[in-house]
């Protein structure tokens, strides 16, 4: 038990569907983000939403929208996706930076998005 | 711009072999955070070890140990007497605080197969 939950844990979807991705934690935690991992690149960090305001969006295309309703989900909605645009996607949240000691994000498991 | 290397992409060492893992960053920042995550194959990634950039001293937690020189902006991670359990993609993070969420830049990761 990881703390962060995201569903599904697997999407397959054509170029032409559109999909959402589920993150949901109930750790108390203020900021919310997305990320993308693909093979033998970093994480992208793609957007932060802190007390469900977006704080960050990294150049995301539009064909992907996250929506944060409060502090404990997050979502991605996904649209007219291409293939390069599978990958594991993870979400993370943390509390509020206490200064010198920031605490480490808690990720969830992933979902391992491929598009054909 | 922040950066983060991790040369090694792929380690394989023998049961109960030492191992380290290297982990070089570049920032601007005077006051920053790194960390090091343990990603198993579930996809999840695992917070190790926090370090704030104030805190040269090393630490030692079990069979893991880590080795912060500022002078050379490296942070190096040492697993002893490694065991298969600890095959996972490691990842050496830098963090900076962006009021009240972390702005992480991660690694490339470094893939540790430990063979029985």
């Amino acid at each position: 038990e990881t703390g962060v939950t995201q569903t599904p844990r697997h999407l397959v979807m054509g170029m032409t569907n559109k999909k959402s991705l589920k993150c949901e934690q109930h750790l108390g935690h203020n900021a919310m983000y997305w990320y993308k991992q693909s093979a033998k690149k970093p994480l992208e960090l793609m957007f932060v939403y802190n007390f469900k305001e977006q704080t960050e969006n990294n150049s995301v295309p539009s064909r992907f929208s996250p929506e944060c309703p409060n502090s404990s989900h997050l979502f991605l909605h996904l649209h007219t996706l291409q293939p390069e645009d599978s990958a594991l996607y993870l979400c993370a949240s943390s509390p509020p930076s206490t200064g010198l000691f920031d605490s480490p994000l808690h990720f969830g498991n992933g979902t391992r998005l491929t598009v054909t | 711009a922040q950066k983060v290397t991790q040369a090694q992409t792929e380690i394989s060492v023998v049961e109960k072999e030492d191992v380290t893992l290297d982990c070089v960053y570049e920032t601007r920042d005077t006051t920053y955070y790194l960390f090091w995550y343990k990603q198993p194959p579930s996809g999840e990634l695992v917070f190790l070890i926090r370090r704030n950039s104030f805190d040269e001293q090393n630490e030692i937690s079990g069979r893991y140990s880590w080795n912060f020189q500022k002078s050379t902006s490296s942070f190096n991670f040492t697993i002893t007497a490694s065991q298969v359990v600890d095959s996972a993609v490691y990842f050496c993070a830098l963090s900076e605080d962006s009021g009240g969420y972390q702005k992480v830049t991660f690694g490339t990761g470094t893939k540790l197969q430990v063979i029985p």
